[in-house]
């Protein structure tokens, strides 16, 4: 998982609180993304970016909002937090255009909304 | 989203068995990927499959991505404990969506 990192590892809300989940890669790729696993599930996309300035929704965006300032930073914003937002987040990187086999995933970060 | 099916959910195995898990979809894809999870850890690539029919392996590690384009499975061959983790499949529809199973947890016992 080198070069994709992820904070905070864990973090504990309360409903209708806001927070940042931030996200940086090392590796100059231009696709980002942003995933939430909960239990039984797969991982499901949220939002994702193809390169600076450019965002688009995934599965699953309601929520959440992003930006792509730069190549290596792609934050994402739960403006209120609901406890239905309860899960894991993994950011991850890739070479665009190169599907699949150069995807980096981030350790994850654990969200609790009380 | 897509549905991706992956069976089993969950299995025990006898460490030095041969592992078999699947994965089918009601859509076709252009890619299929296999990841392993470790706890508290994100999704690692372990094979990365690109057109129909195609058979990889990567050590004991043997996947293949089927003639319709809508199912994949992923063998292990003589297991071992740290293959212990949640497997999970993948695919691509070439809309820079990766939509993923819902994961076969594998116990390995010693």
């Amino acid at each position: 998982n080198a070069g994709v990192t992820q904070t905070p590892k864990f973090q504990v809300l309360k409903t209708g609180q806001s927070m940042t989940l931030q996200c940086a890669q090392d590796m100059n790729h231009e696709y980002m993304s942003w995933y939430r696993q909960d239990p039984g599930m797969g991982l499901r996309l949220i939002h994702y970016s193809v390169g600076a300035g450019i965002t688009d929704q995934g599965e699953v965006p309601n929520g959440y909002n992003v930006s792509r300032s730069t190549t290596e930073d792609f934050p994402l914003r739960l403006l209120s937090a609901a406890p239905s937002q309860t899960s894991v987040y993994f950011c991850a990187s890739s070479i665009a255009g190169q599907e699949g086999n150069t995807i980096y995933f981030g350790e994850g970060s654990w969200l609790t909304v009380v | 989203g897509q549905q991706l099916n992956q069976s089993p959910q969950s299995m025990f195995i006898q460490e030095g068995e041969d592992v078999s898990m699947n994965c089918t979809s009601s859509s076709i894809f252009n890619t299929w990927l296999w990841y392993k999870q470790d706890p508290g850890e994100g999704p690692v690539l372990l094979i990365a499959l690109y057109k129909a029919g195609e058979l990889t392996s990567n050590g004991r590690l043997t996947a293949q991505f089927g003639i319709t384009r809508k199912d994949s499975f992923l063998n292990i061959s003589a297991s071992i404990p740290s293959d212990v983790g949640i497997y999970f499949c993948a695919g691509y529809t070439g809309a820079n969506n990766l939509f993923f199973g819902t994961g076969t947890r594998l116990t390995v016992i010693p």
